[in-house]
């Protein structure tokens, strides 16, 4: 079974630019998070979906970002204009939801976002 | 406001020794625990958990123990290998499938 997975990689934009990363949740669940990783610090939550619907974006630091998931499947996140504080790890995760016997979190290789 | 803290930010332990990996939290809300090991350029990876009416839960070498009247969760290693050395993270939250809030991250090195 393929893991949660996440595009680009790497992704170096300039201050103003406007960056999307995608992630691909594992087939079948429903639950789909992003949370980001800056400079080296503790992992925090930006926002929670279920299915298509979103759960919880208490996380979301302002309007800049934007997260979608069309229809259930993958998600997105914009960031429009990119800002320099913006710069570091950004992971996605999804879990089974109520349908499946646990709820843990599988986490991406998250895509390392650098902002000059 | 750091809800879940590591106030350790590296170990070193030596191969076959137990390493024991502290975190504090300070929600009382908070109704499930979890440890994720993470390597470079890699996302985290689930490791164990366990939920706020037991207070000890084990997989292996593996066991993570819970103190709820010291808000406190402890992961222990026992023994150390050095495929083990990994930065470490404790995760809490207020039920199973909500949004984990995560500590800082302990960096464990465990040296032959």
């Amino acid at each position: 079974e393929a893991g949660v997975t996440q595009f680009p990689s790497h992704s170096v934009i300039e201050k103003g630019q406007t960056v999307t990363l995608r992630c691909d949740p594992i087939s079948g669940h429903d639950n789909l998070y992003w949370y980001r990783r800056v400079m080296g610090k503790e992992i925090k939550f930006l926002l929670h979906f279920v299915k298509e619907s979103k759960q919880d974006e208490s996380g979301m630091p302002n309007n800049r970002f934007l997260a979608e998931r069309t229809g259930g499947t993958y998600s997105t996140l914009k960031v429009q204009p990119a800002e320099l504080e913006d710069s570091g790890v950004y992971f996605c995760a999804s879990s089974q939801g109520s349908r499946g016997t646990t709820d843990t979190q599988y986490f991406g290789p998250g895509t390392r976002l650098t902002v000059l | 406001d750091q809800q879940v803290k590591q106030n350790s930010p590296s170990l070193s332990v030596q191969e076959g020794r137990i390493s024991i990996l502290n975190c504090d939290y300070t929600n009382s809300m908070f109704d499930y625990f979890l440890w994720y090991k993470k390597y470079p350029a890699e996302g985290p990876t689930f490791l164990i958990s366990i939920s706020s009416i037991k207070d000890k839960n084990e997989d292996g070498r593996f066991t993570v123990f819970l103190n709820k009247s010291a808000k406190h969760l402890s992961l222990h290693i026992v023994p150390s290998q050095p495929g083990d050395s990994a930065v470490y993270f404790c995760a809490a939250t207020r039920w199973r499938g909500g949004k984990l809030i995560f500590g800082q991250g302990t960096e464990l090195s465990v040296k032959p």
